[in-house]
């Protein structure tokens, strides 16, 4: 199994959908969660982050928490052609050892 | 200062080359880490630095090698690679506590020939 799971898409949605993203995470102690966003040839950027169980919203992101279910989720409300990118689940494993770890990534299409 | 700067952006070597890939960051981090990215894949985890002493190592060949000077500096020295290994390595680093997120680099784009 690997440590961080996401579904490689590609996912496409129209202009003003919601998007939606999944992760899920092999390390139960796992307790704090990264979702980044890349665009092809450039680095990965932070969109949000997330420790506690149940959701944070920022502007029209919203990133979803549950430990028990070891699930990670992100939502992109009013989705712009801007926000075609490749999503990234990041997940700081709790070996102590300070490892991030990466799903595969989703990459998202939003079309006009 | 909350960038996390890379050098050289672009790097072509030949495979009897030696060469080394650097990253700085004054933000007071005390983890650092190397991934390697290849077209279309995620950020594969090579080291990572706490404290600066090595403290993951993910099975990486040996013609990868890194060297952390100090708490700002990272160096990552190749030697004899493989045109498999062309792809864009990238750096980060984050606060020494598990609780914190990465910041990245612009990374280098490395293609071996």
């Amino acid at each position: 199994q690997k440590e961080v799971e996401q579904n490689s898409g590609p996912l496409s949605v129209p202009e003003g959908a919601i998007a939606s993203l999944n992760c899920t995470y092999s390390d139960r102690g796992s307790q704090s969660f990264f979702w980044y966003r890349q665009y092809s040839g450039k680095s990965p950027e932070l969109i949000m982050f997330i420790y506690s169980n149940g959701d944070k919203e920022d502007g029209r992101f919203t990133a979803q928490l549950n430990k028990a279910s070891q699930y990670v989720s992100l939502l992109i409300r009013d989705s712009q052609p801007s926000d075609s990118a490749t999503y990234l689940c990041a997940v700081n494993m709790d070996t102590g050892g300070f490892k991030t770890i990466f799903g595969a990534g989703t990459r998202l299409f939003v079309k006009a | 200062d909350t960038e996390v700067t890379q050098t050289p952006k672009h790097l072509v070597m030949g495979m009897t080359n030696k060469k080394s890939l650097k990253c700085e960051q004054h933000m007071g981090h005390r983890a650092m880490y190397w991934y390697k990215q290849k077209a279309k894949k995620p950020p594969e985890l090579m080291f990572v630095y706490s404290y600066e002493k090595l403290s993951i190592n993910e099975s990486v060949p040996s013609r990868f090698s890194p060297e952390c000077p100090n708490s700002s500096l990272l160096n990552l020295h190749l030697h004899a690679l493989q045109p498999e290994d062309s792809a864009l390595y990238l750096c980060a680093s984050r606060p020494a506590d598990r609780d914190t997120e990465a910041f990245f680099g612009q990374g280098t784009r490395l293609t071996v020939v």
